[in-house]
Parts: C-alpha cells; structure tokens; sequence
C-alpha cells in the first residue's frame, strides 16, 4: 500500500512569509508525528496527534509553528513568519497505533529553505 | 546527560562486519529502535528491541542491549555497498509519551 506523503518535496520561502506543510500518513494510522532534521540540531521531535488531538505539542520551537490534523487523517504543519533558523528537513511519520511497539513510518519529507 | 550519542562515521570493507554504537539517556526506555536513511530518502525502521531483551537477530542484524551502561549496538553482518547510509538510533523514554528521541546519527561508508 501507499508510504507516508509529505508535499511540497521543496519549498523555497523569503523570510517572514508563512508556509504550510502537508502530510498524508498511512490509511488506517491513527497516531501522527512531526519531526524535523536540520544540521545544527539532528532529528527533533515538533508534535504528536492521536486522532485530531495533539497530546504532545512540546517540541514545536516557538508560536510561529502551529499544526492541525482534520479527519483523523491529513495534518498541515504551518510555520508563520519564517525565519533563517527555521530551514531544515520536515519530516512525517505515522504509526497504526500509539501504544506497543509503535513502529513509525515516515514520510520523505519537506526540504524547507529560507532566504 | 540529554542527548543520544553515536559516533559520527563508520568505514568498512564490503563483507566484513559493522558494529554501530548508541549511548542512550533513560535506563527506563521501553522500546529502542534503528532508522537507516539512505541520501535523499526518509527513514526506514530497520529493527527494534523491547528494553527486557539482551539481544535480538534478525537476518544480518544483531542488535545488542545493556541496559546497565544504557548502550546500544548495531551488528551488520557481511555488510554491502548497499548498506551505506546514516543510520540512527532512536529511544522511546517513560514519561515521553510517544515520541522517538533519536541520536545523532552514524554514517557508514561501505568500501570495495
């Protein structure tokens, strides 16, 4: 069956301008995840949704970033007021479950770059 | 300390062994796991260990647990060009809820 989609596969933004990420996880996966990889930092953890609900929002850096997750389904990640720091590779991931193994599956990701 | 420490670069001989090392934070993780990432592509979970296990094998891997000096390995057997790839170990803490704190991630280069 189809992997985790993540669009755009890049975007290209000046500073200050807003973005939305999207991604599409696995039919059936109730658990979605937000990390994001850039040099300085490694891979780090942004948010967690079970459902609509996000119960784990402690890695989102700063109030600029916001996500939203409709259906059960789709999430958008939006950053607003981009900044220089804010390029990285966003990564999604998906899991049928939260308990358990747990087992992620994740998304090619979003290269954001910021000008 | 916080962070999850791997070295930063592995290089071997194709058919000879690679071992990758994870120091980890939280004696109580239940679940540790491996991504490989190949350039340009997303992370794959290659396997995982519960934290009451010692050692799981499957196929060429062998992943090794000791939990009382909080260390993780990664054995590849008989390692191929295909191999080459970053390769992160990642924890799941008690208390964290479900999100995967990963390292820093290990690139090995696999040499003709």
């Amino acid at each position: 069956g189809a992997g985790v989609s993540q669009s755009p596969s890049n975007k290209v933004t000046e500073k200050g301008k807003d973005v939305e990420l999207r991604c599409d996880p696995i039919s059936g996966h109730t658990a979605l995840y937000w990390y994001r990889q850039s040099l300085g930092q490694g891979l780090e953890f942004l948010i967690y949704f079970q459902g609509n609900s996000a119960p784990d929002k402690s890695g989102l850096p700063s109030d600029r970033f916001s996500a939203e997750r409709t259906g059960g389904s789709v999430s958008t990640l939006t950053i607003q007021r981009t900044q220089q720091e804010d390029s990285a590779v966003y990564l999604c991931a998906s899991s049928f479950q939260a308990g358990g193994v747990n087992e992620q599956f994740f998304g090619p990701g979003t290269r954001l770059t910021v000008l | 300390g916080e962070d999850v420490e791997q070295s930063l670069f592995l290089s071997v001989r194709e058919g000879d062994s690679s071992v990758i090392n994870c120091t980890y934070t939280d004696s109580s993780s239940t679940y540790l796991y491996w991504y490989k990432q190949e350039p340009g592509a997303g992370l794959q979970l290659l396997t995982y260990i519960f934290s009451n296990m010692d050692m799981k094998q499957d196929q060429r891997l062998t992943v090794l647990l000791n939990k009382k000096d909080k260390h993780l390995s990664l054995r590849i057997a008989d390692t191929q060009t295909g191999d080459s790839a970053i390769y992160f170990c990642a924890e799941r803490r008690t208390g964290g809820g479900n999100k995967l704190t990963f390292g820093t991630g290990t690139q090995l280069k696999v040499e003709l």
